[in-house]
């Protein structure tokens, strides 16, 4: 099975504008998370979704949203980008979505985002 | 709330010898525990995970963990390390109020020949 693709690989933005990133799950998978990685703050959870639901969603502000389609490919957006959101945006799948959820999540390449 | 620490922010070791990365969690209920490892500008790559069961896992390029309860510790280890080891390690584990993982802040492998 094809693994966990993201689009672009790359972006490079300026303050003040909107991005879009994209994440195909693995054939089968029906649960999508999306997580911030920065030297920073590590590797922090943006949300989750299931069946083009959101299920859950991390601490970030109203700027950062995401949708699920119905071929459970899914779409993050962060508007009015801010310097400190440049970061390794990543994007995991896994069969289901649960609160005890034993599932393994396995990560896309991730796509770098750039804020200048 | 649910947490896990690596204590070492980096880890030296020789080609060949045994290798330990250290990962302690704190959780209330049922712990389930995650490595994943990450080359540069890569993607988490999934090495095992303990669910229930044996307290010693095996996963992927012979890296092993072991789960200890009374210890509240789930370190990871490998008997042999190779130089293509180098890597950064993060341990996780499952929230069990939504399913999200939650990540230590990562242990920086360096393995030297």
């Amino acid at each position: 099975k094809a693994g966990v693709t993201q689009t672009p690989r790359y972006l490079i933005k300026t303050r003040g504008q909107q991005v879009t990133l994209s994440c195909s799950p693995i054939s089968g998978h029906r649960s999508v998370s999306w997580y911030q990685q920065t030297p920073g703050q590590g590797l922090q959870f943006l949300f989750e979704y299931f069946s083009e639901t959101q299920r859950n969603k991390g601490n970030f502000p109203g700027r950062f949203s995401g949708r699920q389609f119905s071929n459970s490919r899914s779409e993050m957006n962060v508007s009015t980008l801010e310097l400190g959101d440049s970061a390794l945006y990543l994007c995991a799948s896994s069969q289901s979505s649960g609160g005890a959820d034993t599932d393994t999540q396995y990560f896309g390449p991730g796509t770098r985002l750039t804020v200048l | 709330a649910q947490s896990v620490a690596q204590p070492e922010d980096q880890v030296n070791v020789a080609e060949g010898n045994p290798l330990t990365v250290k990962c302690t969690y704190s959780v209330s209920g049922n712990p389930y525990l995650f490595w994943y490892v990450q080359y540069p500008n890569r993607g988490l790559q999934f090495l095992l995970k303990y669910i229930t069961g044996d307290n010693l896992v095996k996963g992927s390029y012979g890296f092993e963990a072991e789960f200890n309860k009374s210890q509240t510790s789930f370190h990871l280890k490998k008997p042999s390390a190779l130089v293509s080891d180098s890597a950064l390690y993060f341990c996780a584990v499952r929230d069990i109020q939504g399913g999200k993982l939650i990540f230590g802040q990562g242990t920086e492998l360096s393995v030297k020949p």
